[in-house]
């Protein structure tokens, strides 16, 4: 399953919205009946910190700016107002098919 | 809190073999799917493979059959990953991931990575 994400370059303004678009190439609800999409964010100089899971479930301690939707093969990451913590690489996953796949990344910075 | 910690990357010439490390701590490791997953500069984020919690079933992506294999040492709380026959295109950082859903689902948290360079 290939995940394309857009844009995979983002410079942000702080307090302002974002938007991560992220398409996956097949229909991404498991047998079990869940959808398997997970976001993560990348900050410079550490490993990757999971966000969003089951496409909108916020893990503990995330933000409630952070918001994920989507079915199908179209899912979003909306930031409601941007920190300057948010920097870094956001990458989509998908874990209903084998083997899971990634999208390429969208950087956001800073304006 | 979870932790789980690398090792064991370097520099290593095309065609020979290097095993890494993941120990983990903080959560029950036997109970727990693990994956490892690399960052290459051309790729991004690939799987490399996956890992039951008692190391009975393995799956890996096509990358990775039949030159690397995933191991883990439930008594040691360890990961390994064995990579054999070792190319250029395996020039990544090198993550264990823990998964935790049932079927190789998900991944909810990430080591620091080990970088592995292969280059003669």
């Amino acid at each position: 399953v290939v995940m394309t994400q857009s844009p995979l370059s983002l410079p942000v303004t702080l307090g302002q919205p974002a938007s991560i678009s992220c398409r996956s190439s097949q229909g991404l609800v498991h047998r079990d009946g869940n959808t398997y999409f997970i976001w993560f964010h990348q900050r410079p100089g550490q490993s990757p910190r999971r966000l969003i899971y089951r496409v909108s479930k916020r893990d503990s301690g995330v933000p409630d700016r952070f918001s994920g939707s989507g079915s199908g093969t179209d899912f979003t990451l909306k930031i409601s107002r941007v920190e300057a913590e948010d920097v870094g690489v956001y990458y989509c996953m998908q874990g209903s098919h084998w083997p899971p796949t990634f999208g390429q990344g969208t950087k956001v910075e800073i304006k | 809190q979870v932790q789980l910690v690398e090792s064991g990357g370097g520099v290593v010439q095309p065609g020979r073999s290097l095993r890494l490390s993941c120990a983990a701590s903080g959560f029950t490791f036997s109970t727990s799917a693990m994956h490892w997953v690399r960052h290459t500069p051309g790729k991004g984020l690939e799987s490399v493979g996956v890992i039951s919690p008692d190391g009975s079933n393995k799956y890996y992506a096509d990358s990775a059959k039949g030159r690397f294999t995933i191991s883990r040492d439930n008594s040691k709380n360890t990961l390994y990953l064995q990579m054999d026959g070792l190319r250029a295109e395996d020039t990544a950082v090198y993550y264990c991931a823990r998964d935790p859903t049932d079927d190789y689902n998900d991944i909810d948290y990430w080591g620091q990575g080990t970088l592995v360079t292969v280059s003669s």
